[in-house]
Parts: C-alpha cells; sequence; structure tokens
C-alpha cells in the first residue's frame, strides 16, 4: 500500500545475528501497527503489534518500536534462529483510504546456521 | 474451531471465465476481508465487510465483487478473469475491525489465468 514502506527487501543474517526491519508510514493519523510472519507456502499470522500509546514493546526474542514523530516502526529480533526464517509484513490503517490496514511489500529473512 | 477456511486452494482459469471463491469463518467475526499478495507488493485489500449485508471496495476493487449474506460467508466472485490476476488470495477476519485486533487469515487460493 502507498501509506507504508518497507526495508530492506530481503535480509539475509547469521543464526545468532539481530535482524531489524523498518517501516515508514505517511499517515500521522496512524495508531496501530501489526507485524505479520509469513513462512513459505503459509498464511500470513499475527506476531506482534504496538498502539501509538507505547514505544516499545517486547515479547521474547522479539520486540517493535515505534516514532510516532518521524512516522517509522521498526522490528527487531534477537538471537535469530533458521525458524525465524520467513517474509515479514508490516501493516498500519490509513485513513486517506478509509482507514484501512495497508501492508508493506514484505521483508524475505533468511537465517543461515 | 476451523477458524478461517478457504475452497479452493489452487484454480486455474482461462482469460474470460467466472469464478468464485469460497470463504468461511466459525469465530463470529463481524469484520472479513479479501486481500491479494503479488511477489513484492505484500498484501493489498480488495474488499472488505463489516457486518452481513455490509461491503465497501479496499485499495483494488476492480474486477472483483463481494457479497455478505451471512456472518460467516464472504465469497469473492471474479466476473471475468484476467491474467492481471493471477495472485494468491487471502481472505480474513477478524472482530473489532483490522484496527483493533489481529486479522486471522485463511490458508489462501493460488489462482491461475491463463
Amino acid at each position: 500500500g502507498e501509506n507504508v514502506e518497507q526495508h530492506p527487501s530481503t535480509l539475509s543474517v547469521q543464526e545468532g545475528d539481530s535482524a531489524v526491519i523498518k517501516c515508514t508510514y505517511s499517515d500521522s493519523a496512524s495508531n496501530y501497527f501489526p507485524w505479520y510472519k509469513q513462512e513459505l507456502g503459509k498464511r500470513p499470522q499475527l506476531i506482534i503489534d504496538i498502539r501509538s500509546n507505547v514505544g516499545e514493546k517486547k515479547d521474547q526474542r522479539i520486540a517493535v518500536t515505534l516514532n510516532k514523530t518521524a512516522k517509522h516502526f521498526s522490528l527487531h529480533i534477537t538471537e535469530t534462529q533458521p525458524e525465524d526464517s520467513a517474509v515479514y509484513f508490516c501493516a498500519a490503517p490509513w485513513k486517506a483510504a478509509g482507514n484501512k490496514l495497508t501492508f508493506g511489500g514484505g521483508t524475505r529473512v533468511l537465517v543461515k546456521p | 474451531n476451523a477458524g478461517v477456511t478457504q475452497t479452493p486452494k489452487f484454480q486455474v482459469l482461462k482469460t474470460g471465465q467466472s469464478m468464485t471463491l469460497q470463504c468461511a469463518q466459525d469465530m463470529n467475526h463481524e469484520y472479513m476481508s479479501w486481500y491479494r499478495q503479488d511477489p513484492g507488493m505484500g498484501l493489498r485489500l480488495i474488499h472488505y465487510s463489516v457486518g452481513a449485508g455490509i461491503t465497501d471496495q479496499g485499495e483494488v476493487p476492480n474486477g472483483y465483487n463481494v457479497s455478505r449474506s451471512t456472518t460467516e460467508d464472504f465469497p469473492l466472485r471474479l466476473l471475468s478473469a484476467a491474467p492481471s490476476q493471477t495472485s494468491v488470495y487471502f481472505c480474513a477476519s477478524n472482530t473489532l475491525g483490522p484496527l483493533t485486533s489481529p486479522l486471522h487469515f485463511g490458508n489462501g487460493t493460488r489462482l491461475t489465468v491463463t
């Protein structure tokens, strides 16, 4: 969607290293930012989300940070494992499009053992 | 619970043919939506519904129709298939709309139009 840009499009990391994916959005009214993980041939599944009243949220090895001033949010995966290999999508609501949830283009993460 | 069920899993159509992609959910979710997934373009919203009898257009509605006669079912109709509609289609549902709770996706339908 035009509201959300996601970088990088591909990311290769060594097992045990950290991975960071960044998304920027254009609608300053956006207030909800989910991240979805999609394994090869599977459906997307929510892994973490953050609302605009907090700056950071953690769940074990994954965390999301939000900078509302700069209009970007990031997914951080620490101590990466081979099972983290997947495509990750960020999303944000876009009021100009009727408050619909729009997705970034995705980041393909490959964790090398 | 089965969650969100999509049928068929795979479909090949010839240009100009019509078909209906089926989607059903058993979680009593008010909100249902259809996305298409193309390489490098993420998930793009086609149509969505906030309840039975109510539907609205998403980002890429052209060439598709939907209806919502029951809470459970939200079929997507391709009126006259075109090669540009070759894609993977996901149906999703959630309660209270996509901005307040996670989307539950079906397993997808891989459509090829020749």
